[in-house]
């Protein structure tokens, strides 16, 4: 069975300070990966994906991901974070066989501080 | 465009009682996911139905079921509750259910069991 996890439930960081929040996955198969962002009392919105293909993933507004095989992770990073980036977000994984059920890790909640 | 509408928003349902939810998908989209995110952790995945079929199931109790109606919607159904089913009830939909489909999730249905 697949699981993930978040390696840091909070993460405080101060404004325009770089950040990474990190996931780790276990699967015996090939994997779909995922972030998700939830901001206060509201659903989820997917903010990158890992399909195939390279391994850097990147999303509108500035954060990136890059699956490591090897390593099973996929962290999650921004070079310089706004105050508005303060949200949860959801690492998921998907397998690749079993359809778009996923499995999410227990969240990170990112606080950005002025 | 329409995202995906889940209603209520907000209950309060005493123990033993009954509860439906409701989520209607996005135009087009043919499958319906559910999940449960209890406070201070991620979503996990209860029910997907595709086409009307049920494809997918968590590890939920029978208390809890689900159905999609031919235009798509569904109804999350949970029997005797209890209070450990206090929790944001989210729907997602996608157009398939291949892996890597994206899942498109509505803003949740808040339910408190007192």
């Amino acid at each position: 069975a697949q699981s993930v996890t978040q390696l840091d439930s909070q993460v405080p960081v101060f404004e325009e300070a770089p950040v990474e929040l990190r996931c780790n996955y276990s699967s015996s198969v090939s994997v779909y990966l995922f972030w998700y962002v939830q901001y206060p009392n509201q659903g989820l919105q997917l903010l990158l994906k890992y399909l195939s293909g390279s391994t850097l993933v990147e999303s509108i507004n500035g954060f990136e991901a890059e699956f490591n095989k090897s390593q099973t992770s996929f962290h999650l990073r921004k070079p310089s974070v706004h105050i508005s980036d303060t949200a949860e977000y959801f690492c998921a994984v998907s397998e690749g066989n079993a359809g778009n059920m996923l499995t999410f890790g227990g969240g990170t909640r990112l606080m950005v501080k002025p | 465009d329409a995202g995906v509408t889940q209603s209520p928003t907000h209950l309060i349902k005493t123990r033993g009682q009954h509860v439906t939810l409701r989520c209607s998908p996005i135009s087009g989209h043919k499958s319906v996911s559910w999940y449960q995110q209890v406070l201070g952790q991620g979503p996990q995945f209860i029910f997907q139905y595709y086409e009307k079929e049920e494809r997918g199931r968590g590890n939920f109790p029978d208390r809890f079921s689900a159905r999609q109606f031919p235009n798509y919607s569904s109804e999350l159904n949970v029997n005797a509750l209890l209070l450990g089913d206090s929790a944001l009830y989210l729907c997602a939909s996608s157009w398939g259910r291949g892996g890597g489909t994206e899942a498109f999730f509505g803003q949740g249905t808040r339910l408190t069991v007192v």
